[in-house]
């Protein structure tokens, strides 16, 4: 599966949209991306999953480029709930369907 | 609402003894389920992929007579940490998968915090 690589850590302020970039440059034509969010000591919650162009939900927006090599995860106007760690994750279809972590990108949100 | 379940979600065992952590898909089947250990201020690693009817297949370097894994029914899959040492103390969290395809997502449970003293 593609490696992902992301910015260890952000900082931002409330009310501030936030985006997360994440480069998988050897995705493969079956991968398809997603994000999950993760608060300490507790199991990762799942934000969005996309394939290509844009992909829109009740929290958060996905923008994948036309060549897949990257992917942002856009936050619309960040409260202090959303300090968290975000994971950018390549997923197959086929195979293996194990999510495979890497270090994420630990996002501070200041009041 | 929660669609995957730990139990418990805390535990704390002396030395030498055998701890199980219960994970359950809530309302849907999984024949697979998987195992992860996250240590403080780490990312998740997978430790074990649990099949239901069949046995569990274990990530390189995880022993698997330490760490049994029983896939009872399709909507239970359970850990057994066997003679824990204070090094098994760590936070174990499972997923289970729902939906096929491209539209399939990982859902995880809220996590169990293992304490070997």
């Amino acid at each position: 599966l593609a490696k992902t690589t992301q910015p260890i850590s952000m900082d931002s302020y409330e009310g501030q949209e936030v985006n997360i970039t994440c480069s998988h440059n050897n995705i493969a034509t079956n991968d398809y991306i997603t994000w999950y969010q993760q608060f300490p000591s507790q199991g990762p919650r799942f934000i969005i999953q996309g394939y290509k162009t844009k992909v829109t939900n009740e929290v958060a927006s996905l923008f994948i480029p036309a060549d897949r090599k990257s992917s942002t995860l856009s936050l619309p106007r960040v409260s202090l709930s959303d300090t968290a760690v975000y994971y950018c994750l390549v997923f197959r279809d086929t195979g293996r369907r194990a999510l495979t972590f890497g270090s994420g990108t630990r996002l501070q949100v200041q009041p | 609402g929660a669609v995957v379940s730990q139990h418990p979600s805390r535990v704390i065992c002396k030395s030498g003894t055998s701890v199980k952590i219960e994970c359950r898909s809530l309302d849907f089947q999984a024949t697979t389920m998987f195992w992860y250990r996250q240590f403080p201020k780490q990312s998740l690693m997978l430790m074990a992929t649990s099949n239901e009817g069949s046995k569990a297949t274990y990530e390189q370097g995880v022993e698997k007579d330490k760490f049994l894994i029983n896939h009872a029914s399709l909507t239970l899959s359970t850990l057994t940490v066997t003679s824990a040492h204070p090094e098994d103390s760590s936070f174990y969290i499972c997923s289970a998968p729902r939906g096929g395809g491209f539209q399939e997502t990982q859902y995880f449970g809220p996590g169990t915090r293992l304490l070997v003293l």
